[in-house]
């Protein structure tokens, strides 16, 4: 059964800093990795996709890493700002014939302070 | 604007009174999903959709019913909502090729 883990739950830095978001996961056997922002009282939104045979993928300041046969994924957040705040969600896309299937972590909850 | 819209957003319930949390999409998806999610247990999915009239149970069906009778439509029905149904429920659609998932804002019970 996949399982992912995303480490550190919270996190809290000082407007400007660059910071490493990790996930990681049990079964190698991957469609893809996705990364969500969740804000407060609403819904996800989808930052960053990885597919399985790709190692990275950049979307402004945000860049996302995949390592499929370690089984860890890492959101970089370059110069992070206030509005960055909320809580970081990554989901796996399981392959085969459960490739309907997303299992999440439980997130990390990041805090920009001004 | 691509959309998926839940309603209601916000509901105060008695145990045992059927309820139906309805979500609609207007992007021609596919595949839709109902998820909750619990503080300490992450998102959990409840049921999906893979087209018209397909459904199957996710890691939680227990006390959900669903029902796909047309593409834009994927309504959660819980037919006799307890305590332990307390959460926020989230609905989501893709396409069936597609790789970007987008979700509703969220729906959340409250039984008691």
């Amino acid at each position: 059964k996949q399982e992912v883990t995303q480490i550190p739950a919270a996190l809290s830095v000082p407007e400007g800093e660059n910071l490493v978001l990790n996930c990681s996961f049990t079964d190698s056997a991957i469609y893809n990795l996705q990364w969500f922002r969740q804000d407060p009282g609403k819904g996800l939104t989808s930052l960053l996709l990885i597919q399985s045979s790709q190692r990275e993928q950049t979307s402004g300041r945000l860049n996302a890493s995949l390592d499929k046969s370690s089984g860890r994924s890492t959101l970089y957040i370059a110069a992070s700002q206030p509005g960055d705040s909320a809580t970081y969600l990554c989901a796996v896309r399981h392959s085969g014939g459960s490739n309907y299937k997303l299992t999440f972590g439980k997130g990390t909850l990041l805090t920009v302070n001004p | 604007e691509a959309q998926v819209t839940q309603n209601p957003r916000y509901l105060i319930t008695v145990t045992g009174k059927k309820l139906t949390v309805t979500c609609s999409q207007n992007m021609n998806h596919e595949y839709m999903s109902w998820y909750r999610q619990d503080p300490g247990l992450g998102l959990r999915q409840i049921y999906y959709s893979m087209n018209v009239e397909v459904t199957d149970k996710g890691d939680v069906p227990e006390g959900y019913k669903v029902s796909r009778k047309e593409k834009r439509n994927f309504p959660l029905i819980l037919e006799s909502p307890s305590p332990n149904q307390t959460s926020l429920y989230f609905c989501a659609s893709r396409n069936s090729t597609g790789n970007t998932i987008y979700f509703g804002e969220g729906s959340w019970l409250t039984v008691v």
